[in-house]
């Protein structure tokens, strides 16, 4: 039971380029969040999906595409990556409105230069 | 929109002391959430709070929520170094979905 698994680990970026954040959950669990962290603003939610085939957006979406692939992935694309999106970003997920608890991926640290 | 604010941000203290950390949110929730983060890792899970009154300790730590005050507590009994880390509290809301929104977290500092 590996939880949540992210790749990759860490990512260097020129502005300009793209690339996708991939999350994989083995719980079964209905809904799936794309979070990032930066020094001093705690945790905002970048997208989310309530549930297989929905996504939503959060507090920061811009610049950001996901796509919920089937129950257990949910990636994170960049199209055009900006060093305003240098962070660190965490996938979690939950059991939706019907359980409390949440699951965090390790996280994939990423760098636009 | 949601807003949940932590105090203090910064908090340094010494090995044997208590002290804890506040956390204040703007609209009702029926869910509250403390998270640890060590540096460079992900968040590990402290304490789910449920409803009004609810009471956790786990060793060293202990946390609170009152729901009419819209306010939750983790008080830190007799600080050890290991303690040293970032603090999140995170409150849900559900409606059509369930949504987590984090404070900007309280970094702890226990020195010897």
């Amino acid at each position: 039971n590996a939880g949540v698994t992210q790749t990759p680990k860490f990512q260097v970026l020129k502005t300009g380029q793209s690339m996708t954040l991939q999350c994989a959950q083995d719980m079964n669990h209905n809904s799936m969040y794309w979070y990032r962290q930066d020094p001093g603003m705690g945790l905002r939610l970048i997208y989310y999906s309530a549930s297989e085939g929905t996504t939503d957006k959060g507090e920061v979406p811009n610049g950001y595409n996901v796509s919920r692939l089937n129950k257990r992935e949910f990636s994170l694309r960049l199209e055009s990556a900006a060093p305003s999106q240098t962070s660190v970003y965490f996938c979690a997920s939950s059991e939706g409105t019907s359980g409390p608890l949440w699951y965090f991926g390790p996280g994939t640290r990423l760098t636009v230069t | 929109e949601l807003k949940v604010e932590q105090n203090p941000l910064f908090l340094s203290m010494q090995e044997g002391k208590n002290y804890t950390i506040y956390c204040n949110y703007s609209t009702t929730s029926d869910r509250l959430y403390w998270y640890r983060q060590d540096p460079g890792k992900s968040l590990e899970s402290l304490f789910v709070l449920l409803s009004n009154g609810a009471v956790k300790q786990e060793g060293r730590l202990m946390a609170s929520l009152d729901t009419k005050a819209r306010l939750s507590t983790l008080h830190i009994t007799a600080a050890v170094h290991d303690l040293s880390a970032t603090y999140f509290c995170a409150v849900a809301y559900t409606g059509t979905a369930s949504k987590l929104t984090f404070g900007t977290g309280t970094r702890l500092q226990v020195t010897l």
